[in-house]
Order: structure tokens, then sequence, then C-alpha cells
């Protein structure tokens, strides 16, 4: 079964500085792998989708990487904002399935 | 733009009661999917359904069901509901197509007392 892990669970850092979150899976047989944006009390928003067979994917101040073989995704964040503040998850699918499989997330606060 | 629509934000019920909670999507998506989400254990899969009437179970399917008599519309029901199914849920949809972005709805926050 497939376990996703976070780390860190929470983050605070300075307006303007640059970051990585971070993303282990135990199962490398994936499909692809899904970062979301998740705000208080609201739904997710899928940030960045990268298929299995890229390394990277880039929208705006965002990118993330994937490691297929190692189990590792990275999304990095630059120049943050206050406005970049909520929790972010990472989801792997699994090779030929719709299900996917989701972190516990990183609580990033972002400091004016 | 895509929308996902659940029918409540708040949701407050007694112990034993029949619970409907409803999501609607209007792009067209062949998959849609509950999740509940709670502190400490995050989202776990209940139900999806790729095709109307088609439904299969995911990770905690105990307790509740689900029905899909048309595309758009993908519907949770507590049977009897208790105080352990108090969470977030979240109705999402995607494309048919494996590997396709997943959209989310705004949730549902349901309280059983």
């Amino acid at each position: 079964k497939q376990e996703v892990t976070q780390i860190p669970a929470a983050l605070s850092v300075p307006e303007g500085e640059n970051l990585v979150l971070n993303c282990s899976f135990t199962d490398s047989a994936i499909y692809n792998l899904q970062w979301f944006r998740q705000d208080p009390g609201k739904g997710l928003t899928s940030l960045l989708l990268i298929q299995s067979s890229q390394r990277e994917q880039t929208s705006g101040r965002l990118n993330a990487s994937l490691d297929k073989s190692s189990g590792r995704s990275t999304l990095y964040i630059a120049a943050s904002q206050p406005g970049d503040s909520a929790t972010y998850l990472c989801a792997p699918s699994g090779a030929g399935s719709y299900q996917l499989t989701f972190g516990k997330g990183t609580k990033l606060s972002v400091i004016p | 733009d895509v929308k996902v629509t659940q029918s409540s934000r708040y949701l407050v019920k007694r112990t034993g009661e029949k619970v409907f909670l409803e999501c609607v999507q209007d792009m067209d998506h062949e998959n849609m999917f509950w999740y509940r989400q709670d502190p400490g254990l995050g989202l776990r899969l209940i139900y999806f359904s790729y095709d109307v009437k088609m439904k299969e179970k995911g990770d905690i399917p105990e307790g509740y069901s689900v029905s899909r008599e048309k595309k758009e519309r993908f519907s949770l029901i507590l049977e009897s509901a208790s105080t352990n199914q108090t969470s977030m849920y979240l109705c999402a949809s995607s494309h048919s197509l494996i590997g396709e972005k997943l959209f989310f709805g705004s949730g549902t926050q349901l309280s059983v007392l």
C-alpha cells in the first residue's frame, strides 16, 4: 500500500524567501503526482501535475520536480508572499489507477 | 471555469439520521470521488464512480453508500449517522483519462450529535 510522507509538517518563513516542500512515497510505480493547495476550511486546488515520464513542471513561481526512482518530489516556491500561506499536499497516483494517495500536508505560513 | 458544487457548507445531524450529501460538477467528467478529511488522518477515499450507475469502494466505505443516477451528480449517503462520521467531506471529479487533474468542491463540514 502506498504511503506518502510530507516533511516538515509546518513551516514559517519571512516574505520574499524561496522555499522547498518535500514529499516522499514508498511505491515508485506511480502514473503521476499532483501538488495541491488547501486554504483553511476549504477544498483543494490542484497546482501542478507531473506525469511519471516528466522530471518537473512549472507554473509561475511554483516548480515541482519528480524523482520516481527514489520516491521523491519537491515543490519549490520562489519569492514567497503572504498569500501563499496555506497547506500544501502531494498525491501520487497508482499505475493504471484513478486513485490518489494523499500526504498529510505541510502547513506554510509566510510572515509579512 | 471548472466547478464542483457541494450542496451544503455546514450540516448538523442527529445520531441515527439518514444523511444525504450532494455533489454536482459542470465539466462533463466521467470520474467522481468522495473523500473525508480528519485532523491527523489526512484525506481518505470513501467511494468513487467512473461512470453513471458504476461505483467502487475506496479505503473506508463502511457506513456509507453512494448514488450516481446522472453523470453530473454524485451523492454520498450515511445510512444511519454516527458521531464518528463527524468530519469534513470533500467531493472531487476528473476526466476519464488516467492522469488528469482532480477538481474539488469546497467541502461539507458535517457534525453528528
